[in-house]
């Protein structure tokens, strides 16, 4: 199976670039596709999905937010962080769809 | 608007059975594989199974295999996942989504509360 880490926690001053990072533990691209999905999770609600194929932005999603990567190692940016974005982040793979995995998380936290 | 809407959770005892519901709208749910997520208290996502869109195959995470089993009804546009054997680490808020392998986890419910305890 393929694992997925995340720094547990991030801290970031408002207005800020901030960067979070997800290692796989073995490629999850296939041909020109990476197989890597960001989403952002607000306490007490359900995720959402951010990024998709590592830098597609999803539907409705600000430009602040964007990604990138290839193989093992992944980055999702937010630049300028807002308030709204105090959340915690977790990456996705679905290179060994129709199993899935998730990394641990990062939360974002303010400086 | 794509809506899924989970229903069932509630609190049960270790060894019990448990069936959640998903209703889904705004969109053709037959055209899509579907899969339920879960998350413990305080902890992270944990995918717990798929389904494709004809039901025809299905695919679950080890610790749940033979024990739980995801459904659907193509004319209810509805998923289940129906619980059995319940243990104690199965206590989680369950999610409902629509997935594609090439864009991710698109359409997430509310989620559904269940608690396994004695």
């Amino acid at each position: 199976d393929i694992v997925l880490t995340q720094s547990p926690a991030l801290a970031v001053s408002l207005g800020q670039r901030a960067t979070i990072s997800c290692r796989a533990s073995q490629s999850v691209s296939i041909s020109r596709y990476n197989l890597m999905h960001w989403y952002q999770q607000k306490p007490g609600q359900q995720p959402k999905l951010l990024i998709y194929r590592a830098s597609n932005l999803a539907s409705g999603i600000p430009a602040r937010f964007s990604g990138s990567g290839s193989g093992t190692d992944f980055t999702l940016t937010i630049n300028p962080v807002q308030a709204d974005d105090i959340a915690t982040y977790y990456c996705q793979q679905s290179r060994e769809s129709p199993t899935w995995t998730f990394g641990g998380g990062t939360k974002l936290e303010l400086k | 608007e794509v809506q899924l809407v989970e229903s069932g959770g509630g609190l049960v005892q270790p060894g019990r059975s448990l069936k959640l519901s998903c209703a889904a709208s705004g969109f053709t749910f037959s055209n899509y594989y579907m899969a339920w997520v879960r998350q413990a208290p305080t902890k992270g996502l944990e995918w717990v199974a798929s389904i494709t869109n004809s039901g025809g195959s299905t695919y679950y995470r080890d610790s749940v295999k033979g024990r739980f089993t995801i459904s659907r009804d193509n004319a209810k546009s509805t998923l289940y996942l129906q619980m059995d054997s319940l243990r104690s680490e199965d206590t989680a808020t369950y999610y409902c989504t629509r997935e594609t392998s090439y864009m991710g986890m698109d359409a997430w419910g509310q989620g559904a509360s269940v608690t396994v305890s004695s």
